[in-house]
């Protein structure tokens, strides 16, 4: 089966803590993002990458980075600099051909007390 | 900067009720726009893609609709199980990245 996967589902950090999250991918798709997801607002974009070895900023990048060092992955460390971490986090892949129709896996929740 | 405005914000209907919902958008030069299914707690599902105003693309009880300004989610005879938070995106002509709106959550009662 093609999909997404993020792991784990749910994850409990202590403040001060860095934490990095798993996304991977087996669609063969360029392109990769992170976006998370807060109750009452869109899906707003942390950091994406078109090809191995390079990412870009989204709009809200400050307390995070990414790593892409293959294709099928894209792990994101969220950072103790980070002010409010808590959120549910999802990940999204394209095929980068044309029109941007992104594939999302089901998410890490991701709660820091 | 692109916009995208999803209305209602929630939206209760009685199984069989068909009703529409709205997505408003500004961007400078569209290239696609996008309806997604999420449901609680899961990462959202994509539906369709929207290239030019005019076009129209259905799905089982869904059909959406473009024009030059927004685009409609249409739910024929709604059941139980289309109960979630439909969102809707927009990519601008030259971009890769996405511009989501807030959704808009759907309750079908049976």
């Amino acid at each position: 089966d093609g999909g997404i996967t993020q792991s784990p589902k749910y994850l409990f950090r202590k403040e001060g803590q860095n934490v990095t999250l798993s996304c991977e991918q087996n669609l063969n798709h360029d392109a990769m993002y992170w976006y998370r997801q807060d109750p009452g607002q869109g899906l707003r974009l942390i950091y994406y990458s078109q090809i191995v070895n390079d990412f870009q900023k989204g709009d809200i990048a400050e307390g995070y980075s990414v790593s892409r060092e293959k294709k099928e992955s894209f792990p994101l460390t969220v950072t103790s600099a980070q002010k409010n971490p808590t959120a549910f986090y999802l990940c999204a892949s394209s095929a980068l051909a044309g029109v941007n129709e992104q594939y999302f896996g089901p998410g890490t929740r991701l709660t820091v007390t | 900067e692109d916009q995208v405005t999803q209305s209602p914000e929630a939206l209760r209907l009685q199984e069989g009720e068909s009703s529409s919902l709205n997505c408003s958008y500004t961007v400078s030069g569209l290239r696609g726009l996008f309806w997604y299914r999420q449901d609680p707690g899961k990462g959202p599902e994509f539906l369709f893609t929207l290239y030019s105003a005019g076009e129209e693309k259905e799905k089982e009880r869904l059909k959406a609709t473009l024009t030059k300004k927004e685009s409609f989610l249409h739910i024929t005879a709604p059941k139980p199980e289309d109960s979630a938070t439909y969102l809707c995106a927009v990519q601008a002509a030259g971009y890769s990245t996405l511009t989501f709106g807030k959704g808009t959550m759907l309750l079908v009662s049976p």
